[in-house]
């Protein structure tokens, strides 16, 4: 198994550009999440999905859209770059919590880096 | 607010020494807490997942505790290697309404010399 894969691994971009970051993973897993992290800060969840087809905003979701139209694939979208969002983007997935007393990791990509001129 | 706090911002230690690493929490209400190491340009990778009635766990030479009473983890490394130069992430879950909330603290950098 590859696990979580993120593509591209580096990205520049110009203010106002666009691009899609694209996570995939192989697990079957029903949750995926995208984070920023940024020097300073713990991770920030800007969207999540708990299943193919439904997505919900997190923490940072504005300037940023995402789809999951296959299970295994978590799409996140910049509509127009700003510097602001220049970061280091990480997808994470786990599988449901079928046994509330049983805890599950989530895992991560290894990230893509986006800097934003 | 939910806070995750941890210390040292950073450490360096010498091959085969002993260290602990921090973390306190105000998060509510609490779920469970995690730790996950962090190597430079990966993503995190899970070492521990601890409940309010866990108060510690094991996974080989890390040991990690939890005092849910003054909302206090600590994450213990035995005999470090210079593979555990990494980034240290403390996460305390919160569940409401049915969905897990994550709060990311700042990591503790480690740095093991030879």
């Amino acid at each position: 198994n590859a696990g979580v894969t993120q593509t591209p691994k580096f990205r520049v971009l110009k203010t106002g550009q666009s691009m899609t970051l694209l996570c995939a993973q192989d697990m079957n897993h029903e949750y995926m999440y995208w984070y920023r992290q940024d020097p300073g800060m713990g991770l920030r969840l800007i969207h999540y999905s708990v299943g193919e087809g439904t997505t919900a905003k997190g923490e940072v979701p504005d300037g940023y859209n995402v789809s999951r139209l296959k299970k295994q694939n978590f799409l996140l979208g910049l509509e127009s770059a700003a510097p602001s969002q220049t970061s280091v983007y990480f997808c994470a997935s786990r599988i449901k919590n079928r046994d509330r007393g049983r805890l599950v990791p989530q895992y991560f990509g290894p990230g893509t880096r986006l800097l934003v001129l | 607010k939910n806070q995750v706090e941890q210390s040292p911002q950073s450490l360096i230690i010498l091959e085969g020494k002993n260290c602990t690493l921090q973390c306190n929490y105000t998060v509510s209400p609490f779920s469970n807490l995690r730790w996950y190491k962090q190597d430079t340009g990966r993503g995190p990778v899970s070492l521990t997942i601890m409940t309010f009635s866990e108060n510690t766990k094991s996974n080989g030479r890390y040991t990690a505790t939890l005092d849910a009473d003054t909302k206090q983890s600590s994450l213990h490394i035995t005999a470090s290697q210079l593979s555990d130069s990494a980034s240290y992430i403390c996460v305390v879950s919160a569940l409401t309404s049915g969905t897990y909330k994550y709060i990311f603290g700042t990591g503790t950098r480690l740095k093991v010399l030879a």
